[in-house]
């Protein structure tokens, strides 16, 4: 079965408002990574937290991983239109690669 | 150049038909990767490629068979599609195999008839 599970399912915001999205997984990881996908279109990678780190940032981007919760959020700042799309957890359990069931973001400007 | 490049970016074709996908790379990247994504669903990965070798196949069906000609290229050859295997097709790259950062091309929309 899917190994990562997202909420909210979808997400609207306006502009400049901060949006946070959850990602928890079944079994023990090496990394969680989040990617971003706009409509239809591929995968961009955010940003990867390893299963020791607790937190990270990136730009207008903050991850937390809470091993002992098995969970992860991700944290956009400051909204914008631009960041409208469908945002994805990836986990890697050593031998295996899954992605959550992702989240849609939506910005109202 | 970071850029993943897929060909062709639709296609439709009939149940009969021999197609292939086409995805390159040319960041030296040693693994390549292909994905299925049906609408409103994640990607569900079907092949690994590491080092021009197969390294990973998701138990995919025989009726899709992936091909690494070289470092650079990957393709996916199709044939004897049914209806439900209509997806966005997406190729990615990583600098090895290990689930690390990948870099995803803009994908195939295939559509099958």
């Amino acid at each position: 079965s899917q190994q990562g599970e997202e909420d909210p399912q979808a997400l609207s915001i306006q502009e400049g408002e901060n949006a946070t999205m959850n990602c928890s997984y079944k079994t023990s990881i090496n990394n969680l990574q989040w990617y971003r996908q706009n409509s239809g279109r591929g995968l961009v990678h955010l940003i990867l937290i390893r299963s020791n780190e607790r937190e990270k940032h990136s730009g207008r981007l903050r991850v937390t991983l809470d091993t002992s919760k098995k969970s992860s959020s991700l944290l956009i700042t400051a909204s914008r239109a631009a960041d409208t799309a469908s945002y994805f957890c990836a986990t890697d359990t050593g031998n295996q690669f899954y992605f959550g069931t992702g989240t849609s973001l939506t910005v109202i400007p | 150049d970071t850029e993943v490049t897929q060909t062709p970016k639709h296609l439709v074709m009939g149940m009969t038909n021999k197609k292939s996908l086409k995805c390159e790379q040319h960041m030296g990247h040693r693994a390549m990767y292909w994905y299925k994504q049906k609408a409103k669903k994640p990607p569900e990965l079907m092949f690994v490629y590491s080092y021009e070798k197969l390294s990973i196949n998701e138990s995919v069906p025989s009726r899709f068979s992936p091909e690494c000609p070289n470092s650079s290229l990957l393709n996916l050859h199709l044939h004897a599609l049914q209806p439900e295997d209509s997806a966005l097709y997406l190729c990615a790259s990583s600098q090895v195999e290990g689930w690390v950062e990948q870099y995803f091309g803009p994908g195939t929309r295939l559509t099958v008839t």
